[in-house]
């Protein structure tokens, strides 16, 4: 019930196109659900997070859809650059508990 | 921009031996974190630090592990008896509310 599951594993996208990687929970006292980006030999950084009382925020190029009934959320990556090559991986955590549950992160590659 | 700094980048050490990674988190956040990643895999929750106490540990933060926050602006993680499967980039992440917080790079502990 803890768990977040993330597909794909990895993507390959054309530069200008659209990424899109999926997560699914089962728990729904989960109430959080940042997504974070990690390039090589970094820590994961905070790309952008939603609260299940909206279906949908866009920060830039990055776009979070929210399904609650579905207990589902993704990222979209609008205009994918070659920049944004990384690993991108979901998160959920409860208020009061503060513990993130990491997917298993989707390795995004932009071909130039 | 204020960043979770981690020390030592990278840390080599015999199976059996003690190490201890240090964090200097954010200057103004009261909660703190360790979280674990081994190699090619979903980034896991360790521990939550608050208020100077274990706000919550998982499974694997057994009593090989400790925590502390020895001068108000470090936070260590030890491990008292180091085994091969410890082998793991450590990140330590701090954070002004429970909510969204920011990671460091990280500590890459190879255990030998």
């Amino acid at each position: 019930q803890q768990q977040v599951k993330q597909s794909p594993q990895s993507l390959i996208v054309q530069k200008g196109g659209i990424s899109i990687i999926n997560c699914a929970y089962e728990n729904t006292a989960f109430d959080y659900f940042p997504w974070y980006q990690q390039f090589p030999g970094k820590g994961p950084a905070l790309l952008i997070a939603i609260r299940p009382d909206v279906s949908e925020k866009k920060e830039g190029r990055f776009t979070i859809s929210f399904n609650k009934s579905a207990k589902q959320f993704s990222l979209h990556i609008m205009d994918s650059q070659p920049g944004d090559s990384a690993t991108y991986f979901c998160a959920a955590s409860i208020s009061g508990t503060y513990k993130y549950i990491f997917g298993t992160g989707t390795r995004l590659k932009v071909l130039a | 921009e204020p960043e979770v700094t981690q020390t030592p980048s990278h840390q080599v050490t015999q199976m059996g031996q003690e190490v201890i990674l240090r964090c200097v988190p954010i200057s103004n956040h009261l909660y703190f974190y360790w979280y674990r990643q081994i190699l090619g895999q979903k980034v896991e929750f360790l521990v939550s630090f608050y208020n100077n106490e274990i706000s919550e540990k998982s499974e694997i933060f057994d009593d090989q592990f400790s925590v502390e926050r020895p001068d108000g602006s470090n936070f260590t993680l030890k491990i008292r008896s180091t085994k091969l499967e410890d082998s793991a980039m450590y990140f330590c992440a701090s954070g002004s509310t429970g909510g969204s917080y920011t990671f460091g790079s990280g500590t890459r502990l190879t255990v030998v």
